[in-house]
């Protein structure tokens, strides 16, 4: 099992493009989310979804969007970069509710950079 | 938002030292877990802990979760340069967890 997969692990964008970063999971895991992490600031939750059709707010949504029509993908996406935006995002699944079935499976990450 | 605080922010001791890190909220949760994240990569779950007042051993690794279920702290015995890494600690509802800014602990050979 490949587990949780993002592409791209780089990206430079320019103030006003936008991009979608792809995540994918093998394990038939329900619950998928995205967080974005920077320096001193831990890990921040932007949105996630509790299976196909299904995606809610996190903490930091603005300038984001989601969409889950299959239960392996979780595309976000980034309209209108800002520089604000710069972050690595990370994607991660649980197979149910995380604090009742034990376990956060983490992407490797996306360094996204807006210039 | 549940918020969680770590301390210290940064960690340095030379190998064969003890350390401990604290993750403190003024709110209660139902269980705590911590993760290790090291450069490049997601961060990986260590443990989670559940009852208040629970300590859990993982090898050199001891968690403790607070009698109010409002901290936990992490200890790490002769620790080692592998034990270098990010330590998150994570609490929050089914859905929305919540991390701490982190722990960035650097084990010097």
């Amino acid at each position: 099992n490949a587990g949780v997969t993002q592409t791209p692990k780089f990206r430079i964008l320019k103030i006003g493009q936008s991009m979608t970063l792809q995540c994918t999971q093998d394990m038939n895991h329900n619950y998928m989310y995205w967080y974005r992490q920077d320096p001193g600031m831990g890990l921040k939750l932007i949105y996630y979804s509790v299976g196909a059709g299904i995606t809610d707010k996190g903490e930091v949504p603005n300038g984001y969007n989601v969409s889950r029509s299959t239960t392996e993908d979780f595309p976000l996406r980034l309209e209108l970069a800002a520089p604000s935006q710069t972050s690595v995002y990370f994607c991660a699944s649980s197979y149910g509710r995380v604090m009742s079935t034990g376990e956060l499976f983490f992407g490797e990450g996306s360094r996204l950079t807006v210039l | 938002t549940q918020l969680l605080e770590q301390s210290p922010q940064f960690l340095s001791i030379q190998e064969g030292e003890n350390l401990t890190v604290y993750c403190n909220s003024s709110s209660v949760f139902s269980s705590l877990q911590w993760y290790r994240q090291e450069p490049g990569e997601g961060p990986v779950l260590l443990v989670t802990v559940v009852t208040g007042g629970e300590v859990k051993k993982l090898k050199r690794l001891t968690f403790q979760f607070g009698d109010a279920r409002k901290d936990s702290s992490l200890h790490i015995t002769a620790a080692q340069p592998g034990d270098t890494g990010l330590y998150l600690c994570a609490g929050g509802s089914d859905y929305k967890l919540s991390f701490g800014a982190g722990t960035t602990v650097t084990v010097r050979a």
